[in-house]
């Protein structure tokens, strides 16, 4: 059964790089027609989607986040990461790995980690 | 992109049916049949529970149903139970090939 685990630092300091990555069980990244992507939840509030992309090479990223967001995939390691530049108290969240049919639907989740920007 | 509008709580009592809505554009909701909705109990990751506007995964209730008309989709429960209080979230493709999500519904099970 295919499962997903995200890693990485629980704190940051504002301005600095956020960096997470998620690690997948059960299952290649790259074997697959699957989305392949990073949604987060600040304390609270609703799910945000930041971006993914497909087995094929193609990525994709939410226009309110494209600057400082870059997701890279691993396929020897079978991981994907998730960089997120210049964050502020506003990025801290609950980060999900996630995998989706396509286009959309996802219908694997990792666990979740908390993410906060603090100094 | 703006987020999906959803009511921010319905309630309903054990039994009885509910509606949540889930208001989008013409450029998402309404432009293709790719509509998800997600339930999310406090302190777990959500769970699919329709997708492709009506599609139910595997080992889902028949009790959720989803529909689409125009610009707005909605989740329909059936047969309340005590364990459908939850959030629920519905998302949507749109035309830049991106994700949007609706802010969420709290519905509460009387």
């Amino acid at each position: 059964q295919l499962q997903l685990q995200e890693s990485g630092p629980g704190l940051v300091k504002p301005s600095e790089t956020l960096s997470l990555t998620c690690t997948v069980s059960g299952g290649s990244i790259s074997s697959s027609s699957y989305y392949w992507g990073w949604i987060r939840q600040p304390p609270g509030k609703g799910l945000e989607w930041i971006g993914s992309f497909y087995y094929s090479g193609s990525t994709y990223y939410n226009p309110s986040l494209k600057s400082r967001v870059t997701i890279s995939v691993d396929t020897s390691k079978n991981q994907f990461s998730l960089k997120l530049t210049s964050v502020t108290a506003a990025d801290t969240a609950v980060y999900y790995c996630a995998r989706a049919k396509p286009p959309i639907a996802v219908e694997i989740w990792g666990q979740g980690t908390l993410v906060t920007v603090s100094s | 992109q703006s987020a999906l509008t959803q009511p921010a709580s319905v309630s309903g009592s054990p039994g009885q049916s509910i509606t949540i809505s889930c208001t989008g554009t013409s450029s998402d909701v309404g432009a293709y049949n790719y509509v998800s909705w997600y339930q999310q109990h406090p302190g777990k990751a959500p769970k699919l529970m329709i997708y492709d506007v009506s599609n139910r995964p595997s080992g889902v209730s028949n009790r959720f149903s989803g529909s689409k008309s125009g610009n707005t989709a909605s989740l329909t429960i059936s047969g309340l139970q005590a364990e459908d209080e939850a959030d629920y979230y519905c998302s949507s493709y749109t035309s830049s090939s991106t994700v949007v999500f609706g802010g969420g519904t709290k519905l509460t099970v009387l």
